[in-house]
């Protein structure tokens, strides 16, 4: 079964705009991540938040967590074109948080 | 930099046959993973290695097997390939997370597309 589940499935924005994906879990965690994949490509890591930590910035990304609702959410800001991928959010589970579930993910689509 | 190779990017295979999907890792990691990735599905955890002939099931291992017999290579098998099993397969590894290592990001390698017909 699927831990994260973003919201919305795909989200389309004009450049400038700012961007907001949303994370809901269901179990307890050790840390939360988000990763970026381009069409067709592999993904790549994002950002990391700990269960201990409430927001995390890095550049024109900012990531919060709330662990009382079970969620998190990643804000991109003055989205550009290249910012279009399909966006990723994975819970790290177990005692050390290394198995990684991923959610469905969020289409962005930012048109210039 | 981190490199993750999988072996091929895409792949046909016949109906019934066995599969083999290789992945390496040049970093030393102790975790490797095994994805499949579907459309509308996101990715899905088939198989978790967190060290050498060390496995956990994910939530699909069904019609999968793994090996890991050295560190650096995790490799996915299926059995008895069916057309059901079309999809992308993503291979992925990490660092042990300890006092020390506080950055247990994944890194992904290109993904191998199977087509079985």
């Amino acid at each position: 079964s699927q831990q994260g589940e973003e919201d919305p499935q795909a989200l389309s924005i004009q450049e400038g705009e700012n961007a907001t994906m949303n994370c809901s879990y269901k179990t307890s965690i050790n840390n939360l991540q988000w990763y970026r994949q381009n069409s067709g490509r592999g993904l790549v890591h994002l950002i990391l938040i700990r269960s201990n930590e409430r927001e995390k910035h890095s550049g024109r990304l900012r990531v919060t967590l709330d662990t009382s609702k079970k969620s998190s959410s990643l804000l991109i800001t003055a989205s550009r074109a290249a910012d279009t991928a399909s966006y990723f959010c994975a819970t790290g589970k177990g005692f050390q948080g290394g198995k990684l579930i991923f959610g469905q993910g969020t289409e962005l689509s930012v048109k210039p | 930099d981190v490199k993750v190779t999988q072996s091929s990017r895409y792949l046909v295979k016949r109906t019934g046959e066995k599969v083999f999907l290789e992945c390496v890792q040049d970093m030393d990691h102790e975790n490797m993973f095994w994805y499949r990735q579907d459309p509308g599905l996101g990715l899905r955890l088939i198989y978790f290695s967190y060290d050498v002939k060390m496995k956990e099931k994910g939530d699909i291992p069904e019609g999968y097997s793994v090996s890991r017999e050295k560190k650096e290579r995790f490799s996915l098998i299926l059995e008895s390939a069916s057309t059901n099993q079309t999809s992308m397969y993503l291979c992925a590894s990490s660092l042990k997370k300890t006092l020390i290592t506080r950055n247990t990001e994944a890194f992904f390698g290109q993904g191998t597309r199977l087509t079985v017909v």
